[in-house]
């Protein structure tokens, strides 16, 4: 199956900053997926970059895919105090999504 | 759709006590996961099914957990005897081909 290991473990910002997180994954790939999870909530999907795709805009997210070195990275621009979750990167091959730890961020107003 | 229903929400109960979680995926999904989730080590797939047919177990931690899915709108987790340690958040997902999984609110379970 795919997994997603998500860098840094954990972020701290201030408000108005940028966050970037970034993600590996070992094999051949369909597409990632970026998930958000508050605490205490079920994760939440952000963002689908299929693996034909390098870069994916949704409002502050940026999302870019490098699949030469199966890597990822989530940019949130001007980041909020809401913000403030886990974000956890999956890879999707022929077989089901497999999260990683998450990157845990926090963003200090 | 109401999105990915489950219950009960809380669970207290006490060891060696037999603990049923159930979900109910979103209509017309194919998929349907069962992910455990705690501190120590983070979100785990437990089982998954594809048309109610279970395709990987390899995550359910021991036989002391099973899980069914008769139909293709209900499933259901059960712990039996329930221990300390299965104290954890339960979640549910259900998804549609190699699309995005939708969580649903999880079951907190705690096992004195």
């Amino acid at each position: 199956s795919q997994q997603g290991e998500e860098d840094p473990q954990a972020l701290s910002i201030q408000e108005g900053e940028n966050a970037t997180m970034n993600c590996s994954y070992k094999t051949s790939i369909n597409n990632l997926q970026w998930y958000r999870q508050n605490s205490g909530r079920g994760l939440v999907h952000l963002i689908l970059i299929r693996s034909n795709e390098r870069e994916k805009h949704s409002g502050r997210l940026r999302v870019t895919l490098d699949t030469s070195k199966k890597s990822s990275s989530l940019l949130i621009t001007a980041s909020r105090a809401a913000d403030t979750a886990s974000y956890f990167c999956a890879a999707s091959g022929n077989t089901p999504l497999v999260f990683g730890k998450g990157t845990r961020l926090s963003v200090i107003a | 759709d109401a999105g990915v229903i489950q219950s009960p929400r809380h669970e207290v109960t006490e060891m060696g006590q037999e603990v049923t979680l159930r979900c109910k995926p979103i209509s017309g999904h194919d998929y349907l996961f069962w992910y455990r989730q705690t501190m120590m080590r983070g979100l785990e797939l437990l089982i998954y099914f594809n048309n109610n047919v279970p395709i990987d177990d390899s995550g359910m931690p021991e036989d002391r957990f099973s899980a069914k899915m008769p139909n293709a709108s209900f499933s259901t987790l059960k712990i039996q005897p329930s221990e300390p340690r299965d104290s954890a958040v339960y979640f549910c997902a259900s998804q549609t081909g190699l699309g995005e999984q939708y969580f649903g609110p999880g079951t907190r379970l705690t096992v004195t």
